[in-house]
């Protein structure tokens, strides 16, 4: 069976530092992989997603980028973080089909 | 540009009541997913609905589509503590290929004893 990894489940970042969130699908192919933030009582946003190694979309303009070096790992990464980058992060992934998304646990990220 | 809205945003009912969740959507879609996520946690799929007249049940929760209305609804009978959540509808944008989902802004589910 498939299953979706992400980590860490909390972090706690000062204005400025650098992120790295990493995400990992096993017992699939070439998954399609989403990255999305949820602010605090808020529906989800789609940052980005890939439909393969090195191919990433970018949904919104912003501080953070996307990266996918193997075909079940994807990480989300900034050089800068800023108070607004505060939020639930959630990694998921699908077949590419009709088939639903498949959340990670999420992680829970504070700038101070 | 698709815009997905649900009410209603807060639903709070007594235990064995029934009731309703709306989601609506703006552009034509060929494919509508119902979600629930509980306080802290992430999303756990609930439906899967690809068909216009789409009806799927589990449980005491029923989700239907109407493609040419763009709406969707999930149906809640005789609601019970343990449906306390938050539910949210996506809706597929383009491509089937890219999965790409648009989320309403999620319906907070409180069921009273």
């Amino acid at each position: 069976s498939q299953t979706i990894h992400q980590w860490p489940a909390t972090l706690v970042q000062p204005v400025g530092s650098p992120l790295s969130l990493e995400c990992t699908v096993e017992g699939t192919s070439n998954p399609n992989l989403y990255w999305y933030r949820q602010a605090a009582g808020r529906g989800l946003q789609l940052l980005f997603y890939s439909v393969g190694i090195g191919q990433i979309s970018s949904e919104v303009p912003q501080n953070l980028s996307a990266s996918r070096p193997q075909d079940r790992q994807f990480i989300l990464s900034s050089k800068k973080l800023l108070l607004s980058d505060s939020g639930f992060y959630l990694c998921a992934w699908s077949e590419q089909t009709n088939q639903p998304q498949h959340f990670g646990d999420g992680t829970r990220l504070s700038i101070l | 540009e698709l815009k997905v809205e649900q009410n209603p945003l807060f639903l709070s009912m007594q235990e064995g009541k029934n009731y309703t969740i709306y989601c609506n959507y703006s552009t034509t879609s060929d494919r509508l997913y119902w979600y629930r996520q509980d306080p802290g946690k992430s999303l756990e799929s609930l439906f899967v609905l690809l068909s216009n007249g789409a009806v799927k049940q589990e449980g005491r929760l029923m989700a239907s589509l109407d493609t040419k209305a763009r709406l969707s609804t999930l149906h809640i009978t005789a609601a019970v503590h343990d449906l306390s959540a938050t539910y949210f509808c996506a809706v597929g944008r383009g491509s089937s290929n890219t999965g790409k989902l648009i989320f309403g802004q999620g319906t907070t589910l409180q069921v009273k004893p």
